[in-house]
């Protein structure tokens, strides 16, 4: 079965720094993707960064990263230059053949100026 | 542009009454997907479907029905067995199967509020 775990609660930065979101997961397809996305409080779903499993490189959009550690199984997103706009929840989530996405439970990211 | 709808964004429901929640794409994706979000919590996946006139029970399908009798439309129904329906509740789509960089697009959510 696939999982994914998000340890983090919550989380505080201060504005202009970066912050780290945890997420590992767990599957025994080889093929599949990772997912995050952004939840303000106006609760739509904003897609924000996708890696895929064969992917090489580390994907990058903006001030989003993904580290993304195959062997450990973890997908942590990086976001940098904190601005007070980023508070929300953030989800990670993998999906894999025809399986539906399966989320975290989320990490509230509280921004201080 | 093609989307997802979702529809009312609000909804009030009297207790013992059935409520249906709207869900419509244009975006020709063969699956659709019901989550419900409770306060400060994750996605549960409620019902999906990857191809008409088929759907399979998620994780918390008890207490709710689907139909998917169009490609573009996937209505959930909020059933009087749901004890607790009070919550936010988001429609998904996506191809129907994992396609590399494609995930979800999801609705705008329906705030669902048992009065």
């Amino acid at each position: 079965a696939q999982k994914i775990t998000q340890t983090q609660p919550g989380m505080f930065v201060q504005e202009k720094e970066a912050v780290t979101l945890d997420c590992t997961y767990d599957t025994s397809d080889p093929s599949y993707g990772l997912f995050w996305y952004k939840q303000p409080s106006s609760g739509e779903m904003i897609f924000l960064i996708y890696q895929g499993s064969y992917d090489q490189q580390n994907a990058t959009e903006g001030r989003y990263s993904l580290n993304f550690q195959k062997a450990r199984k973890s997908a942590n997103l990086v976001i940098s230059a904190s601005q007070l706009g980023d508070s929300a929840m953030y989800f990670c989530a993998m999906r894999s053949g025809n399986t539906p996405l399966v989320f975290g439970k989320g990490t509230r990211l509280s921004v201080i100026a | 542009d093609g989307g997802i709808t979702q529809s009312p964004k609000y909804l009030f429901r009297k207790e013992g009454q059935n409520v249906t929640l709207s869900c419509e794409q244009n975006l020709n994706h063969d699956a659709m997907y019901w989550y419900r979000q409770d306060p400060g919590q994750g996605l549960r996946l409620i019902y999906y479907s990857q191809i008409v006139n088929d759907f399979q029970k998620g994780d918390i399908a008890e207490g709710y029905s689907v139909s998917r009798e169009k490609k573009e439309s996937f209505p959930l129904t909020v059933t009087s067995a749901q004890k607790n329906p009070t919550a936010f509740y988001l429609c998904a789509s996506s191809y129907g199967e994992f396609r590399e960089g494609y995930g979800y697009t999801f609705g705008s959510g329906t705030r669902l509020t048992v009065v």
